[in-house]
């Protein structure tokens, strides 16, 4: 059974960047697509982009400008990088599996609070 | 960017209640369609895939229906385990989107 978790800093000063790496434990990094989506405090979830373990990328259209995924596939891990960021990107942030590029999401971290305050 | 509205967004019931939750497309997404369980202070947790599909463990008083644009998940006999949100997700394009949530709180 696959496990993920987050791991960053939990504290980013505003105009800084956000990074976080998530560990992929229990299965192959090989033949699935990686994840990240958002929860800021008390409001609902906002995906932020997909990265398949080649490389290939596809982000949500309103973060595309300031947003990089990579994966390293053998460290089994994948990232997130957050430019500029702002109050506005304080969240819970999550990385997750897709099986398959049109597919749910199967499998969540436990999740990382990263709070944007100088 | 295909756009997804649940209703109601706060539900009170009670135990044993049928309760039913609906998600609104903007754009057809075909049945390419899950909802996700979220109880406070954890990760959402998939519970119907591809609109009508029931995730391996999940109990049998969840189900899911609907294509195009309008998708409804239902609860026949709602437990003490389900006071939680619920959110609707399409995958069918590129870009990815949730609904709002809807919570379902004690009545």
């Amino acid at each position: 059974q696959v496990q993920l978790q987050e791991s960053g800093p939990g504290l980013v000063k505003p105009s800084e960047t956000l990074s976080l790496t998530c560990n992929v434990s229990g299965d192959s990094i090989q033949s699935y697509y990686w994840s990240w989506i958002r929860q800021p405090p008390g409001k609902g979830l906002e995906w932020i982009g997909n990265i398949y373990y080649s490389g290939s990328t596809n982000y949500n259209p309103s973060l595309k400008s300031r947003v990089t995924m990579s994966v390293d596939a053998s460290k089994s891990q994948f990232s997130l990088k957050l430019s500029s960021v702002t109050a506005a990107d304080t969240a819970v942030y999550y990385c997750a599996r897709k099986i398959m590029a049109v597919g749910p999401i199967d499998s969540w971290g436990q999740g990382t609070l990263v709070t944007v305050s100088s | 960017d295909i756009q997804m509205t649940q209703s109601p967004s706060t539900l009170s019931a009670s135990v044993g209640d049928r309760v039913m939750i609906t998600c609104r497309a903007s754009q057809s997404i075909s049945t390419w369609l899950a909802w996700y369980q979220q109880k406070p202070g954890k990760a959402p947790k998939l519970l119907i895939y591809k609109a009508s599909s029931l995730e391996d463990g999940v109990p049998s008083r969840f189900s899911g229906s609907g294509s195009g644009t309008e998708f409804t998940l239902t609860i026949s006999s709602l437990q003490p385990d389900d006071f939680a949100t619920y959110y609707c997700q399409q995958y069918n394009s590129d870009s990815q989107t949730f609904g709002h949530g809807t919570k379902v709180e004690v009545k």
